[in-house]
């Protein structure tokens, strides 16, 4: 089975650039998330959504981020203007059950391998 | 929010001897406590996890233990081998709330 796929691994850009990073979760999961990883740091949460719409993007810097899952199975997450503190390795992850109403766990999070971000 | 400690941030063992690594929960309603394990370029991969009806859950050579009064859970690996050298995350949710991560514990072990 393969699994989640991201692009590019690595990506070098100067501030005040943009950037585009583009996942392909496993096939039939519901869920997808994004990720923002620090070096040194556990993994933040950046946006849920479920099938193509969006669970929960309150930690996601609106001002310059933004993501879409169009028709439910690829997402884009996009960065326009960098900051030096962008600089992370952004993680997708997906799940193959969607959260009910009765509880947000979504079982097994698949992490991609991730896309390396470097603000100059 | 919920906010996860986890110690020590480094872990350095021979092969062969057990780990033990700790975190703290700050929401008493937090019920789900899985453990990731990342190697060095790649995406966390879950090991085990532990429901809060749940005190100890074992996998082969990993366990993990819940203590739901104290607000703490460990992970516990025994009889270490090189290829255990990662770093380790514990997480933690409520029914109402996605995960949050620790910051990570390096874990090296050396033949």
């Amino acid at each position: 089975e393969a699994g989640v796929a991201q692009s590019p691994r690595y990506k070098i850009i100067e501030k005040r650039q943009s950037v585009a990073f583009w996942c392909n979760p496993i096939s039939g999961h519901a869920t997808l998330y994004w990720y923002q990883q620090i070096l040194g740091q556990g993994p933040k949460l950046l946006i849920q959504f479920q099938n193509n719409g969006v669970v929960d993007d309150s930690q996601l810097p609106k001002d310059r981020f933004s993501a879409e899952r169009l028709k439910g199975v690829d997402s884009t997450l996009k960065i326009q203007p960098a900051k030096l503190e962008d600089s992370a390795v952004y993680l997708c992850a997906s799940s193959l059950l969607a959260h009910s109403g009765s509880s947000r766990h979504t079982g097994e999070l698949f992490f991609g391998e991730g896309s390396r971000l470097t603000v100059l | 929010g919920e906010n996860v400690e986890q110690h020590p941030s480094t872990l350095s063992v021979q092969e062969g001897d057990s780990a033990v690594i700790k975190c703290t929960y700050s929401d008493s309603a937090s019920n789900y406590f899985p453990w990731y394990k990342q190697e060095l370029g790649k995406g966390p991969q879950l090991i085990i996890d532990i429901r809060s009806n749940v005190g100890e859950k074992k996998d082969q050579r990993i366990a993990v233990t819940l203590n739901k009064t104290a607000k703490h859970f460990s992970l516990h690996i025994t009889e270490t081998q090189p290829e255990d050298s990662a770093v380790y995350f514990c997480a933690a949710s409520t029914r109402d709330s996605t995960l949050t991560f620790g910051k990570g514990t390096m874990l090296l072990v050396s033949p």
